[in-house]
């Protein structure tokens, strides 16, 4: 069945400092997209970064880059030299491409702080 | 370019009320869902379409109702509004693959 799974509720990061958020996921579907969405405290939710199950590289956006490791069906994001506007809720999500209707489901998210 | 517009942005109603949102989007995707996001929780999908004339249970359907009578709309209804359906309600509208959804604006629906 299709899951995602992000364990951690809440992150402090120092200004400038790499953060990693994670994610895992579980999927029998072989092709599929996972996605990272951030939600500031205004609401709206802005897509980040998309890695497809069968590309060959992590996928990079900007400061934005995706550590994919299949057999262990992880897909953290991290965050190079964050900076205050980083802070907010942080969302993993997947699209099985051929079960499951294509539905996207999402993770319970992470809350990202950066402090000064 | 609007992208996926919903109606209305905020709404209060009394318990055993009924309300329809709007989803529109103009990208002309095939797949639309509807979300609720609970404070400090995640999205959980209610009920979803894979095209115009289809929709499917989410994770959590039951309480609401869609329609997709036009490609481009997706209609979400309460029939008899709970106190436990106050929540952001969020659509959303994506191509076929695998690829990401865009999403709307939100709805801040409060139940009394």
């Amino acid at each position: 069945a299709q899951k995602i799974t992000q364990t951690q509720p809440g992150m402090f990061v120092q200004e400038k400092e790499a953060v990693t958020l994670d994610c895992t996921y579980d999927t029998s579907d072989p092709s599929y997209g996972l996605f990272w969405y951030k939600q500031p405290s205004s609401g709206e939710m802005i897509f980040l970064i998309y890695q497809g199950s069968y590309d060959q590289q992590n996928a990079t956006e900007g400061r934005y880059s995706l550590n994919f490791q299949k057999a262990r069906k992880s897909a953290n994001l991290v965050i190079s030299a964050s900076q205050l506007g980083d802070s907010a809720m942080y969302f993993c999500a997947m699209r099985e491409a051929y079960s499951s209707a294509s539905k996207i489901i999402f993770g319970s998210g992470t809350r990202l702080s950066i402090r000064p | 370019n609007a992208g996926v517009t919903q109606t209305p942005k905020f709404r209060v109603l009394k318990t055993g009320q009924s309300m329809t949102l709007l989803c529109a989007q103009d990208m002309n995707h095939e797949y639309m869902y509807w979300y609720r996001q609970d404070p400090g929780m995640g999205l959980r999908l209610i009920h979803y379409s894979v095209g115009e004339g289809t929709t499917a249970k989410g994770e959590v359907p039951d309480g609401y109702n869609v329609s997709r009578l036009k490609k481009q709309n997706f209609l979400l209804g309460l029939e008899s509004a709970a106190p436990s359906q106050t929540s952001v309600y969020f659509c959303a509208s994506s191509g076929t693959g695998a690829t990401e959804a865009f999403f709307g604006q939100g709805t801040r629906l409060t139940v009394v």
